[in-house]
């Protein structure tokens, strides 16, 4: 069992589904994030949970909604996504968000069809 | 200009060969500087970290830091297959707000 578990680990779906992408991390850590990873781009940060607090937004379109029930449980809940949404999704953890070492799961490959 | 520039290669390498990835950057300000490393089908993985300028050495592997030149390198030496992977650098800023800024990663193949 890793640091980080994200489920699931491939994901289809079309682009009038609901669907929620999950993450919990066994670490102890106080700080959660959600990046993107895209083909030919640099990872880019959604989201940042610290202390189940949201402290970052990057301008994520509203149909990714992020949520954090604890310190140890990430989720991001997806709806109405268009193809350009195909992605992998990271989840990540650290100490704090200032944490220079981040710890990330093996992430959500994800298909808009 | 991007923050952070990487070139994605492909870069492919006999068994045994000096491996150097590079980073370029353009904000000063960048005072961590981190490489990751990421297998196919996985999450990356943190390989090393520097404060500010200098060098860092573990095992086979030497990160730089250049802040005159705002470049950064990560030396692989006598690189080995397992060692095939994308390399992302990272850097952010001091503070405690501050976030991770990623190149785009450089995928390595170690040949036997």
């Amino acid at each position: 069992e890793t640091g980080v578990t994200q489920t699931p680990r491939h994901l289809v779906m079309g682009m009038t589904n609901k669907k929620s992408l999950k993450c919990e991390q066994h670490l102890g850590h106080n700080a959660m994030y959600w990046y993107k990873q895209s083909a030919k781009k640099p990872l880019e940060l959604m989201f940042v949970y610290s202390l189940e607090e949201r402290v970052e937004n990057n301008s994520v379109p509203s149909r990714f909604s992020p949520e954090c029930p604890n310190s140890s449980h990430l989720f991001l809940h997806l709806h109405t996504l268009q193809p350009e949404d195909s992605a992998l999704y990271l989840c990540a953890s650290s100490q704090g968000p200032s944490n220079t070492e981040a710890f990330f799961g093996q992430g959500t490959r994800l298909t808009v069809v | 200009q991007k923050e952070v520039e990487q070139d994605p290669g492909p870069l492919s390498v006999p068994e045994g060969a000096i491996v150097s990835l590079n980073c370029t950057y353009s904000n000063s300000a960048f005072q961590y500087f981190m490489w990751y490393r990421q297998y196919s089908r996985k999450g990356p993985e943190l390989l090393m970290y520097t404060y500010s300028s200098g060098n860092k050495e573990d095992g086979r592997f030497t990160a730089q830091v250049d802040k005159s030149s705002k470049y950064i390198s990560l030396f692989i030496r006598d690189s080995q297959p397992s060692d095939s992977a994308t390399y992302l650098c990272a850097m952010r800023k001091q503070g405690g707000s501050e976030k991770l800024v990623f190149g785009k990663g450089t995928k390595l193949t170690v040949n036997p």
